[in-house]
């Protein structure tokens, strides 16, 4: 697609329950990130995927958050046992080769109630 | 791991005053990037650069890569109010740690009341 397309665009969910959040990075992008945004405040690294290499996992808070992506293309963030400190907007973004300016989705805005 | 320090955090802008806001790092960058995020959005690309000592424009917006790979800053000039909005540096290294990009955590431009 012309850009970075995560869905769902907002999600609320329970306290306890397990929540998908989906990106499309642009395509033949071969770079992939998930960043974390608390209300207010800066990026939060989250993971990072570069072509065929292992994932660069080290920001993931907790081993309730892992991430894939099938195929070189989608990517899938999950999050387990969702606590309200995961609240937050989850931004995917995707780069040509990773040694470039990466372009941002909108995000999903996860609300833990 | 590396760090950088944006500053300042906030600031208020009255239309046709210039801005200026900088960020600097503990250890040296490859890339230097400076994006905006409006609100409800991803960050969005505005300047890239490239080489120590690169000065680059971008309408009137000016951004340069420090000489010493430590700093960079950002210039807007003759600001008017849809400059408001969060303004990100970050800082590259091609084959570094949390995937090769560090994220300062922002300057806030906000319209003089």
């Amino acid at each position: 697609g012309a850009g970075v397309s995560q869905s769902p665009s907002n999600k609320v969910t329970e306290k306890g329950k397990d929540v998908e959040l989906r990106c499309d990075p642009i395509s033949g992008h071969t770079a992939l990130y998930w960043y974390r945004q608390s209300l207010g405040q800066g990026l939060e690294f989250l993971i990072y995927f570069q072509g065929n290499s292992a994932p660069d996992k080290s920001g993931l808070p907790s081993d309730r958050f892992s991430a894939e992506r099938t195929g070189g293309s989608v990517s899938t963030l999950t999050i387990q046992r969702t606590q309200q400190e995961d609240s937050a907007v989850y931004l995917c973004a995707s780069s040509l080769t990773g040694g470039n300016g990466y372009t941002f989705g909108s995000g999903t805005r996860l609300t833990v109630v | 791991g590396q760090q950088l320090n944006q500053s300042p955090q906030s600031m208020f802008i009255q239309e046709g005053e210039d801005v200026s806001m900088n960020c600097t790092s503990s250890s040296i960058f490859n890339t230097w990037l400076w994006y905006k995020q409006d609100p409800g959005e991803g960050p969005v690309l505005l300047i890239a650069l490239y080489k120590a000592g690169e000065l680059t424009s971008n309408g009137r917006l000016t951004a340069q890569f420090g000489i010493t790979r430590k700093d960079s800053f950002l210039n807007i000039s003759a600001s008017i109010p849809s400059d408001v909005g969060i303004y990100f540096c970050a800082g590259m290294n091609y084959g570094g740690s949390q995937g090769n990009l560090i994220f300062g955590k922002g300057t806030k431009l906000s319209v003089k009341p």
